[in-house]
């Protein structure tokens, strides 16, 4: 069973950067499939920051593609969330989750997730 | 890239049909999804590909899809089903998905 953790501060002050961790069990990163980053405001909808292959290869939501850097350590089975200058518009929860990438069935879909983790961003 | 959107709310009460609706404002349409969140979890995939169930998740849930609008249906609604229902979709080349703003289902 693959199971997502994420894990990092969860307070984090106005122009500083959050990072957060994901550590992914029952699954070699190393194999395949794209994992994203999603997050979710209190009160609102999902938001998906971006995503990234096992090969390195970033996908950046537009909107945030200027503060945000994804990078993934097979070697640890892990991939990282960096989004940088944050505001309190930044407070969410954030979660980790495996993108299912089916280019010949054109299946795109989060298929696990993690718990999710609190990042409030305040002084 | 384009959006999709869902009403903030729907209400049922138990035995009856919930529908949930999802538009596109935009072509092309991709398959669309459908997740259910409940209070502090992490949200499930209950439809993909449209109107395809995964294992584990019961049949009164179904989708449909129609021109640019799809279409997340409860059937014999349950109080356990009021949750809060995102549809989600990608742009064409699959590599950027996109969430609707998410309906909080309420089972009255």
């Amino acid at each position: 069973q693959v199971q997502l953790q994420e894990s990092g501060p969860g307070l984090v002050k106005p122009s500083e950067t959050l990072s957060l961790t994901c550590a992914v069990s029952g699954y070699s990163i190393s194999i395949g499939y794209y994992w994203g980053w999603i997050r979710q405001p209190p009160g609102k909808g999902l938001e998906w920051i971006g995503s990234i292959y096992h090969s390195g290869s970033t996908y950046y939501n537009p909107s945030l593609k200027s503060r945000v850097t994804i990078s993934v350590d097979t070697s640890k089975n892990q991939f990282s969330l960096k989004l940088s200058s944050v505001t309190a518009a930044d407070t969410a929860v954030y979660y980790c989750a495996r993108y299912y990438y089916g280019s010949g069935s054109h299946l795109y879909y989060f298929d696990y997730w993690g718990q999710g983790t609190l990042v409030t961003v305040s002084s | 890239s384009y959006e999709l959107t869902q009403p903030p709310s729907v209400s049922v009460s138990p035995g009856q049909t919930a529908r949930i609706t999802c538009s596109a404002d935009a072509l092309p349409k991709q398959y669309a999804y459908w997740y259910q969140q409940k209070p502090g979890q992490a949200p499930v995939l209950v439809i993909y590909k449209d109107s395809e169930r995964p294992s584990g998740i019961p049949e009164r849930f179904s989708g449909s899809s129609s021109g640019t609008t799809v279409t997340l249906t409860i059937s014999g609604v349950q109080a356990e089903d009021e949750a809060d229902y995102s549809c989600q979709s990608a742009d064409s080349s699959g590599t950027y998905p996109i969430f609707g703003g998410g309906t909080k289902l309420t089972v009255l």
